[in-house]
């Protein structure tokens, strides 16, 4: 049972821009950096956004990530047809011997 | 190129003990924290333990605490998961994963390709 709740779908047409919201508390998001992965079906998952809003190299910056007290954003803009795929958010957690934890995941259609 | 490959997946009996091997490359191995994650089949990920570059601190999961016990050679560059009394809930694909730095911080740059463990009689 994760305690990062995202939606577990939301889609857009191409081009358009996807939102995709993750909400924590304060001993996660609320205290702790945000990262964001993709995972395409069938394959293993793949870093998009470190510390809040950090992109690692090689990643388009059609992706951008934001937080907010205990609440954490990815944009998605400029939608693909290859950016129709699984999305995760993760932070560290503060309560006592939880550590790190994964979003729910949200899957990303694109019409 | 970094790469990291997992091996030592299987079909295991309730009870039984199964050790995971991640072997990496293009990095400089003992710079970098490392972590198990897993995906059960059709669910979302799930942080299982993690590791430091020196191997000195260690990480686990509730879940998992007790039972399974990471480890790393860092003359082999190999990472591993020794897993005792697997359970049904223990089916999953396991990935290691490799930090951007030498503590665990949760941002896994690198991921290998999985080895799918399952867990029933």
């Amino acid at each position: 049972q994760s305690v990062l709740t995202q939606p577990p779908s939301a889609s857009g047409t191409p081009g358009q821009r996807v939102t995709i919201s993750c909400s924590g508390s304060s001993s996660n998001i609320g205290s702790n950096y945000v990262s964001w992965y993709q995972q395409v079906p069938g394959t293993a998952p793949k870093l998009l956004i470190y510390w809040n809003n950090q992109r690692p190299s090689g990643v388009p910056d059609r992706f951008s990530g934001s937080k907010s007290g205990t609440s954490a954003s990815l944009a998605i803009s400029g939608l693909r047809s290859e950016d129709e795929a699984d999305y995760y958010c993760a932070s560290w957690d503060d309560s006592l011997s939880v550590y790190y934890v994964f979003g729910t995941g949200t899957k990303v259609t694109v019409l | 190129e970094v790469q990291l490959l997992e091996s030592g997946g299987g079909l295991v009996q309730p009870g039984g003990s199964l050790r995971l091997s991640c072997a990496a490359s293009g990095f400089t191995f003992s710079s970098c924290a490392m972590s198990w994650v897993r995906q059960a089949p059709g669910k979302g990920l799930e942080w299982v333990s993690a590791l430091s570059g020196s191997g000195t601190s260690t990480y686990y999961a509730d879940s998992v605490k007790g039972r399974f016990t990471i480890s790393r050679d860092n003359s082999k560059k190999t990472l591993y998961l020794q897993m005792n009394s697997l359970r049904a809930e223990d089916t999953a694909i396991y990935y290691c994963a490799r930090d951007r730095g030498g503590s665990f911080a949760g941002d896994f740059d690198y991921w290998g390709q999985g080895t799918l463990v399952t867990v029933s009689s």
